[in-house]
């Protein structure tokens, strides 16, 4: 079945880059996508990208595909003491329903 | 704001009892999603439905079931509810029934004593 992995935590000062790393199984994966959690809320969708692209820039965010090697990663660049949160990979099967998600990133940002 | 609602967004109940959790999905928006959120299982996704019918299912227990109605809200009934039941219920909305981007509501945390 598939399965997405996630490091458990990165640490990053205030104004550095992040890198959030993320691998996948399920090479028919169709759509691929990162969610922001922050304490006690829900899901915000921030990106996602097609599975025949090899990257996508919007903003501070940049998501890599490595198609290849099944891995996804998300930059955030200047990062900010506000993107504190725990952030989700998932993909989208290829019968186009159901997001399978990773266990989760989380992000702390130190001043 | 997604523009998903979900209510209530606390609920604590006893063991045995059953409960049921609401979803307006965002307008214009036909599919509904729902997930649960617990520490030991992570996310999972348990059912879909399109327009009123169930479009598919993920792993969810037989004691759980849902609906969506004509005006395209939905619920999620959970019944003879056990300790392990008490996570985070997530709905989210999609416009299609294949759901390339779907919108998460801020969840209700359901407590099982």
């Amino acid at each position: 079945g598939e399965d997405v992995e996630q490091s458990l935590f990165l640490s990053v000062r205030e104004g550095d880059s992040s890198v959030i790393n993320c691998t996948y199984t399920d090479s028919s994966s169709t759509y691929l996508y990162w969610y922001k959690q922050e304490p006690g809320a829900g899901l915000q969708l921030l990106t996602y990208i097609f599975s025949n692209m090899d990257m996508k820039q919007d903003q501070r965010l940049t998501v890599l595909l490595n198609k290849k090697d099944k891995h996804l990663s998300l930059r955030i660049a200047d990062t900010q003491t506000g993107d504190s949160a725990i952030y989700f990979c998932a993909e989208m099967s290829n019968a186009g329903n159901m997001l399978t998600f990773g266990g989760g990133t989380r992000l702390m940002v130190k001043p | 704001d997604s523009g998903v609602t979900q209510t209530p967004k606390h609920l604590i109940t006893a063991t045995g009892q059953r409960v049921t959790l609401r979803c307006s999905p965002r307008s214009g928006d036909l599919s509904v999603y729902w997930y649960q959120q617990s520490l030991d299982q992570g996310l999972q996704f348990l059912i879909q439905y399109y327009n009123g019918e169930e479009r598919a299912k993920g792993n969810i227990l037989e004691r759980f079931s849902a609906q969506q109605f004509p005006d395209l809200h939905s619920e999620l009934n959970l019944s003879s509810l056990e300790l392990g039941d008490s996570a985070l219920y997530f709905c989210a909305s999609a416009t299609s029934g294949t759901g390339e981007t779907q919108y998460f509501g801020p969840g209700t945390r359901l407590l099982v004593l």
